[in-house]
């Protein structure tokens, strides 16, 4: 079984520019996550999808990131302008009942 | 709301050594409880839960036993080795109206692991 696919690995922009994070969940997972892990720190759930719906997107920061499961399978983050404190690595999750099986991540550097 | 404290870290052990992380949390019901691993660059992935008070979660020579009088999940291995190096993060699934929502997950801030040979 394949397992939860992000890209790209690695990004670094500048501030105030624009990037976007791909995920393909696990075949058959209808609930789809975004998690932002700064590091020294625990990841934090930015927003949750279930098929192509938002279940939360409480903790997701609507000035300048937005998300979108417009078919229920991939998903995609933005961020749009990015700042300095947005540097993290962003997981991408799925699950379909009572685990969570991770992506590789994107490790976004903003300079 | 609920958080999951785990202790200061990194922790640097000798290969064979005792290990032990602790974690506590603070949540609304009784929630299950799961430890991750992270090895170096690779995603996070499941390596033990529990249910219930007073389930033990084991996998790969790990322990962990939910306390509920003292909110305490710590983990334990009694003989670590290298390929164990790694950062280990508790966390607790949200509960919701409709019940446990195990990829809702609030983790730790993760404890960094060195086994030496």
């Amino acid at each position: 079984e394949a397992g939860v696919a992000q890209s790209p690995r690695y990004k670094i922009i500048e501030k105030r520019q624009s990037v976007a994070f791909w995920c393909n969940p696990i075949s058959g997972h209808a609930t789809l996550y975004w998690y932002q892990q700064i590091l020294g720190q625990g990841p934090k759930l930015l927003i949750q999808f279930q098929n192509n719906g938002v279940v939360d997107d409480s903790q997701l920061p609507k000035d300048r990131f937005s998300a979108e499961r417009l078919k229920g399978v991939d998903s995609t983050l933005k961020i749009q302008p990015a700042k300095l404190e947005d540097s993290a690595v962003y997981l991408c999750a799925s699950s379909r009942d009572t685990e969570a099986f991770f992506g590789q991540g994107t490790r976004l550097t903003v300079v | 709301g609920d958080s999951v404290t785990q202790m200061e870290g990194p922790v640097t052990l000798s290969e064979e050594a005792f290990l032990t992380i602790n974690c506590t949390y603070t949540a609304t019901g009784y929630p299950s409880l799961f430890w991750y691993v992270q090895y170096p660059g690779e995603g996070l992935q499941l390596l033990l839960k529990a249910t219930k008070a007073d389930d033990k979660g084991s996998n790969k020579g790990f322990e962990a036993t939910y306390r509920k009088e003292t909110t305490s999940f710590h983990l334990e291995k009694g003989s670590v080795q290298v390929s164990d190096s790694a950062v280990y993060f508790c966390a607790l699934p949200a509960i919701n109206a409709g019940g446990t929502s195990y990829g809702k997950l609030t983790f730790g801030q993760g404890t960094i692991l060195t086994v030496h040979p």
